[in-house]
């Protein structure tokens, strides 16, 4: 158990819909970090959030986004979904540091639009 | 940006043999090299890493290189056994940014018995 967790861990939805995404970081990790995987594809980085703010984005579209709560948990809304959507959308948390940035992955969330 | 290019994308290896995964980066600016493995349906765990200003570093059967100059990082796994079939992903990272992780494509494994 690396201490992230996410919520719920299986959504099933239909094109056009929209879902949101939870997710809760370790304790005392600031930064967390959304990642995209596709079936048999790698782990694409959409967008990470350092405490409360917006650090860096990725290859996120322009129908998802994200925050970042006073309490450090995250959620991730995906709107107007599309079948190619369907993934498991990782959570990662991190120390933000100069020492290292191991990333603790959440469990994942699949999502699967019918 | 950060590009990473891991190679092969499947390997088939003996148990008890060992098996080698390697990734290029493409920016000299990166200092954070971690791998993960990944089993089936379960999430990335981070299974060894290295910073820029080391060559090797071993933790049991597992260890990685690191070439700066060519920029390319490597995977070496010592005397395989069936629990190391996974999806194996490098990544790269500059501490001092974003931190992002970039991943490499990833490289399915599979220890024969």
């Amino acid at each position: 158990d690396s201490g992230v967790t996410q919520t719920p861990k299986h959504l099933i939805t239909a094109t056009g819909q929209r879902v949101t995404l939870r997710c809760s970081p370790r304790s005392g990790d600031l930064s967390v970090y959304w990642y995209q995987q596709s079936l048999d594809q790698g782990l694409q980085f959409l967008i990470q959030y350092y405490n409360g703010e917006e650090r860096a984005k990725g290859n996120i579209l322009e129908r998802f986004s994200a925050q970042q709560f006073p309490d450090l948990h995250s959620e991730l809304n995906l709107s107007s979904l599309e079948l190619g959507d369907s993934a498991l959308y990782f959570c990662a948390s991190s120390v933000v540091g100069i020492t290292g940035n191991e990333q603790f992955f959440g469990p994942g969330t699949r999502l699967t639009v019918l | 940006g950060e590009n990473v290019e891991q190679h092969p994308s499947t390997l088939s290896v003996q148990e008890g043999d060992s098996a080698v995964i390697k990734c290029t980066y493409s920016d000299s600016a990166s200092n954070y090299f971690p791998w993960y493995k990944q089993e089936l349906g379960k999430r990335p765990q981070l299974i060894i890493d290295i910073r820029s200003n080391v060559g090797e570093k071993k933790d049991q059967r597992i260890a990685v290189t690191l070439n700066k100059t060519a920029k390319h990082f490597s995977l070496h796994i010592t005397e395989t056994q069936p629990e190391d079939s996974a999806v194996y992903f490098c990544a790269a990272v500059l501490i001092q940014g974003a931190q992002k992780l970039v991943f490499g494509q990833g490289t399915r494994l599979t220890i024969n018995p």
